[in-house]
């Protein structure tokens, strides 16, 4: 079952802090979130394993609430880069069964304008 | 280091033709996935190879969908006979490891459309 990321699309202007949310419905082993500009492949922005860490990538950073099976990514003071669509990936459970299969949500576009 | 690299970057075919996908992985990643995004929806799992053994195929949708990967290097994702209703972007990804700690490193994906 894929996460639910929230909201779908957000429009921001240069410099505001935005922040987007990916839960769950099933016990999470990792969190991990990607950037994807039209066209290209989705890079890599970090992962998170169960554990309520908080990991940072310049001004975009992430949670964990392994409790509440949800994660937020928080971008800060957001760059005309920052544009694109954002998927949070998971991973279920804690063994191998599912080691590597990931869900991802439907993304959420993000447009930053000057 | 050079990326995922995917091929072709687009395919149109007729439906009941044949197309092969091919993605070459980051040298070295023994994690190889092929992942599919069809009209706007999320991306989701085909199947997941580790090395040359599939460790997963359950997200691979019918038997019409066959995925290789020669030697443990590159892999090859072939479709026949294609229906139209398998029109997408086909993304292949590589990593390291398997369980956790380890993000995909995706290749630009394969958009195929089927007429």
């Amino acid at each position: 079952q894929q996460p639910v990321q929230s909201p779908q699309a957000v429009i921001l202007r240069e410099g505001e802090d935005a922040v987007i949310n990916c839960s769950s419905s099933k016990a999470l082993y990792s969190v991990h979130w990607y950037r994807q500009k039209h066209g290209e492949a989705p890079v890599f922005l970090m992962i998170l394993l169960k554990g309520g860490e908080q990991k940072g990538h310049e001004k975009i950073s992430a949670s964990f609430n392994e409790k509440k099976q949800q994660s937020s990514l928080y971008l800060t003071a957001s760059q005309l880069s920052y544009s694109g669509t954002y998927f949070c990936g998971t991973e279920k459970g804690q063994d191998y069964t599912n080691a590597g299969k990931s869900t991802f949500g439907d993304g959420t576009t993000l447009t930053v304008k000057p | 280091e050079a990326g995922v690299t995917q091929f072709p970057s687009h395919s149109v075919i007729e439906k009941g033709q044949t197309v092969t996908l091919r993605c070459d992985p980051i040298s070295g990643h023994d994690n190889l996935y092929w992942y599919r995004r069809v009209m706007g929806k999320e991306i989701k799992f085909l199947l997941h190879f580790v090395k040359e053994s599939k460790q997963d195929e359950s997200g691979m949708p019918n038997n019409r969908f066959l995925a290789e990967r020669t030697g443990g290097t590159y892999s090859t994702l072939k479709v026949q006979p294609a229906e139209l209703e398998d029109s997408g972007v086909y993304f292949c990804a590589s990593s390291p490891g398997s369980l956790g700690g380890y993000g995909y490193t995706f290749g630009s994906g394969t958009r195929l459309t089927v007429v």
